[in-house]
């Protein structure tokens, strides 16, 4: 069965900087896909940013961007010019390409905080 | 504006009774998860469908949980009976078999509470 492991509970930045969020993965699987999730006090789950397994390149949306190291199986966020909005709950998650739409395999989660 | 809707947002209850909540997925999406999220264990898939019909339940405590979908626009689960155990916010998120990246989009969630 896949795993999905966040080793950061929490981080904290100063507005403006730059933080890197971890994540590994393990999977018998060639073709999937990973996510980050945000999820802001109101509980509502919101995609940052996505990647397919069999794209090399790193995913970019905006300030957000991957490190996709698949041999690794590392899976990393890093948040450039944080923004106090920035704050909240970061979930990574894996799911299997083969099947469809299938369910995510979520991680354990980091609480981000951003000082002002 | 596309977006999953679920009902009720906040459900306080007593151990012992039934709890149904409900979920609108986005017109023309064939598949609907249901997920649970609690401090403990985080974020868990409970269950699916694709085009109503259940894909996976394996994450559903099967005694005393049930999901269903009556027509693609309803998506029901039931906890009879409830125990202060299932308190968690129970999150439905649909997507489309069909689409590239599998994306899942999200309700808002129910917060439940049993006392």
């Amino acid at each position: 069965a896949q795993t999905v492991t966040q080793s950061q509970p929490e981080m904290s930045v100063q507005e403006a900087e730059t933080v890197t969020l971890s994540c590994t993965y393990d999977t018998s699987e060639s073709d999937y896909y990973l996510f980050w999730y945000k999820q802001p006090p109101s509980r509502q789950m919101i995609l940052v940013i996505r990647q397919e397994a069999y794209k090399q390149q790193n995913a970019t949306e905006n300030r957000f961007s991957v490190n996709f190291q698949k041999a690794a199986k590392s899976f990393s966020l890093k948040i450039s010019d944080s923004q106090l909005g920035d704050a909240a709950m970061y979930f990574c998650a894996y799911c299997w390409s083969g099947g469809g739409a299938d369910g995510l395999t979520f991680g354990k989660g980091t609480h981000l905080i951003i000082q002002p | 504006d596309a977006r999953v809707t679920q009902t009720p947002r906040h459900k306080v209850t007593e151990m012992g009774q039934e709890v149904t909540m409900r979920c609108q997925p986005i017109l023309g999406h064939n598949t609907v998860f249901w997920y649970r999220q609690t401090m403990m264990q985080g974020l868990e898939l409970l269950a699916y469908f694709r085009n109503r019909a259940p894909l996976d339940d394996s994450g559903m405590p099967k005694d005393r949980f049930s999901a269903e979908m009556p027509d693609a626009t309803l998506a029901t689960l039931k906890i009879q009976p409830s125990e202060p155990r299932d308190s968690a916010v129970y999150f439905c998120a649909s997507g489309n078999s069909g689409q590239v990246y599998n994306e899942q989009f999200f309700g808002p969630g129910t917060r439940l509470t049993v006392l």
